[in-house]
């Protein structure tokens, strides 16, 4: 069965440092990695994914995210933290295994960035 | 325009009632799901249905039951609610069930609140 795992419920920042949310999944064959961004009372957004080829991954609103197969991780990170990128993270995957195409999510972190 | 959009937003009702939510997207996408993020922000697929018909039926009581008019509007309707079911449901859209890498785009939730 798939899974993926955010081990922190919470990671707190400084503004202009640089952040990384982590995730680590588990999956049949190949993963195909996802990271969404929710900030309070909206629904979730599309950040980036990984599906094959280079494991630095560019995304939305200057974030990347790194494909590591031997550690299984997904980590998100981004080079300087705005207060603005203060939401709730959530990493998702999605594998091959009897043709399924479900797309299941993490448990989600928060992330605070302090001026 | 909304791509995915989810009405009614808020929704509060007593114990035993019947409610629904409605989702409709206009992104051309095959498949649409249902997902309810718990108070601890877990979110979990319910259902989906790709070009009206139904792929994922997860461990769902049988009081929910999801309508696909057509491929571009999923409803959920709920008898005899329960405290339990208050959460924040997310109806969201992909290309199609055999498209692994697309993303999802979700709608913005309904804020379900049972007294």
């Amino acid at each position: 069965a798939q899974s993926v795992a955010q081990p922190e419920d919470q990671v707190n920042v400084a503004e202009g440092n640089p952040l990384t949310v982590k995730c680590t999944y588990s999956v049949s064959g190949n993963p195909y990695l996802f990271w969404y961004v929710q900030y309070p009372n909206r629904g979730l957004q599309f950040l980036l994914k990984y599906i094959t080829g280079d494991n630095l991954v560019k995304g939305s609103y200057g974030f990347e995210a790194e494909f590591n197969k031997s550690q299984t991780s997904f980590h998100l990170k981004k080079p300087t933290a705005l207060v603005s990128d203060s939401a709730l993270y959530f990493c998702a995957v999605r594998g091959i295994s009897g043709n399924t195409g479900k797309l299941i999510f993490g448990q989600g972190t928060t992330l605070q960035v302090k001026p | 325009d909304t791509a995915v959009s989810q009405t009614p937003k808020y929704l509060v009702t007593q114990m035993g009632n019947d409610k629904s939510i409605k989702c409709e997207q206009n992104l051309g996408h095959d498949t649409m799901y249902w997902y309810k993020q718990d108070s601890k922000k877990f979110l979990k697929i319910m259902f989906s249905y790709n070009n009206k018909e139904l792929i994922i039926n997860e461990t769902v009581p049988n009081r929910f039951s999801p309508k696909s008019p057509d491929k571009a509007h999923l409803n959920l309707h709920i008898n005899s609610l329960e405290l339990g079911d208050s959460a924040v449901y997310f109806c969201a859209s992909s290309q199609a069930w055999g498209v692994v890498t697309g993303e999802l785009f979700f709608g913005e939730g309904s804020r379900l609140t049972v007294l």
